[in-house]
């Protein structure tokens, strides 16, 4: 069973839909984040919320938002997503990076975008 | 240049195979490391951590070489349950960046 939670388990939007994806964990963890994973891909980074602050934005277009409304939850709201932008988004948290902990992902969000 | 290096594969080994994977990390200033698993359309689960002195877990070892940057993961008695894509992940447990390899792609067979 996965300590962090993600909803929903797959969508489907089109271009001009608005959607949100959503986590959520209750380890206590400070720092989040969303991956974008791509088929036979590595995840890579798109969002790190630390203390509830965005620290770091790789760069990400701005049809992706990313929001922490508080310590255990975090949003990515999804908005004239283009085609793609179809991959399974996951979610992840961890201790803050002074401790040294790994990370816990959630099962993912697939998302086509049609 | 990539903060890690990963083979990428792919492996195919019979039952009851040793197989083993290698990472190279870039940045000396390293200081944690993951071998994560992932099955196809599943999320990464956390396989091991790698600590200095090595780390064993029934068939499986991860060793870590500071002084060479890089991490090793062996598999011993390989089983079908084995196939999946293998990540190492480093991070130098400062401003929550974690670094992935490519994966490794394992594949089994009977």
């Amino acid at each position: 069973d996965t300590e962090v939670t993600q909803t929903p388990k797959h969508l489907v939007m089109g271009m001009t839909n608005k959607k949100s994806l959503k986590c959520e964990q209750h380890m206590g963890h400070r720092a989040m984040y969303w991956y974008k994973q791509k088929a036979k891909k590595p995840p890579e980074l798109m969002f790190v919320y630390s203390y509830e602050k965005l620290s770091i934005n790789e760069s990400v277009p701005s049809r992706f938002s990313p929001e922490c409304p508080n310590s255990s939850l975090l949003n990515l709201h999804l908005h004239a997503l283009q085609p793609e932008d179809s991959a399974l988004y996951l979610c992840a948290s961890s201790q803050e990076a002074t401790h040294g902990g790994e990370l816990f992902f959630g099962e993912g969000s697939r998302l086509t975008v049609l | 240049r990539k903060e890690v290096e990963q083979d990428p594969g792919p492996f195919n080994v019979p039952e009851g195979a040793t197989v083993a994977f290698n990472c190279t990390y870039s940045n000396s200033a390293s200081q944690s490391f993951f071998w994560y698993r992932q099955d196809c359309r599943k999320e990464p689960k956390l396989l091991m951590s790698v600590y200095s002195s090595g780390n064993e877990d029934g068939r499986f070892t991860a060793q870590l070489n500071r002084a060479s940057q890089y991490i090793s993961l062996l598999i011993r008695d390989s089983k079908l349950s084995d196939s999946a894509t293998y990540l190492c992940v480093v991070t130098p447990n400062t401003g929550n960046q974690f670094y992935f390899g490519t994966g490794t792609s394992l594949t089994v067979i009977p």
